[in-house]
């Protein structure tokens, strides 16, 4: 079984540009997530999506973030315009039923 | 508010000792979910073991076992016999079982170097 797909792996943008990443999620699964991970920190959520409807983006910052998963499979995370702080892994996951999470490799982002 | 903590940063050991990784979580749920993944180099987050906030047996997966303990708020990993590819950061996770169903609140990980 295909596991969570992600890109692009990596990402050098300077302060101000912006940035799309994209995620498809394992076949079937109706939820997916968007994680963000800075470097020697745990994954923090972004947002979390039920097929295409948005579940929770309390922590997504919403001046120049946003994300969309049109037809409830595929996701876009954009960030716009990119910050210093905002260097980071953006790591997509995607759950069937239930409370296991499998996560992709991450979109390796650094902003200079 | 939910919190893990790992208060091992870094852990190194050479090949064939056992080791234990800490994890300690704070919740006001009294139904939830406790995880455990693995994230190599690639970056890439396994996931290695669920357990729900019912279930305090303890779990043994080859050289991977578990201790969790509600008493003590902890569910500890321990890796018996390590190897050169344990060397890892891993992360405990805490997941509320209702509402919000699914977001995982992470620990700060724990680095796992395991020497030859």
């Amino acid at each position: 079984e295909a596991g969570v797909a992600q890109s692009p792996r990596y990402k050098i943008i300077e302060k101000r540009q912006s940035v799309a990443f994209w995620c498809n999620p394992i076949s079937g699964h109706a939820t997916l997530y968007w994680y963000q991970q800075i470097l020697g920190q745990g994954p923090k959520l972004l947002i979390q999506f039920q097929n295409n409807g948005v579940v929770d983006d309390s922590q997504l910052p919403k001046d120049r973030f946003s994300a969309e998963r049109l037809k409830g499979v595929d996701s876009t995370l954009k960030i716009q315009p990119a910050k210093l702080e905002d260097s980071a892994v953006y790591l997509c996951a995607s759950s069937p039923e239930g409370n296991t999470i499998y996560f992709g490799e991450g979109s390796w982002l650094t902003v200079v | 508010a939910q919190k893990v903590t790992q208060a091992q940063t870094e852990i190194s050991v050479v090949e064939k000792e056992d080791v234990t990784l800490d994890c300690v979580y704070e919740t006001r749920d009294t139904t939830y979910y406790l995880f455990w993944y693995k994230q190599p180099p690639s970056g890439e987050l396994v996931f290695l073991i669920r357990r729900n906030s019912f279930d305090e047996q303890n779990e043994i997966s080859g050289r991977y076992s578990w201790n969790f303990q509600k008493s003590t708020s902890s569910f500890n990993f321990t890796i018996t016999a390590s190897q050169v590819v344990d060397s890892a950061v891993y992360f405990c996770a805490l997941s509320e079982a209702w509402g919000r169903r699914g977001k995982l609140i992470f620990g700060q990980g724990t680095e796992l170097s395991v020497k030859p």
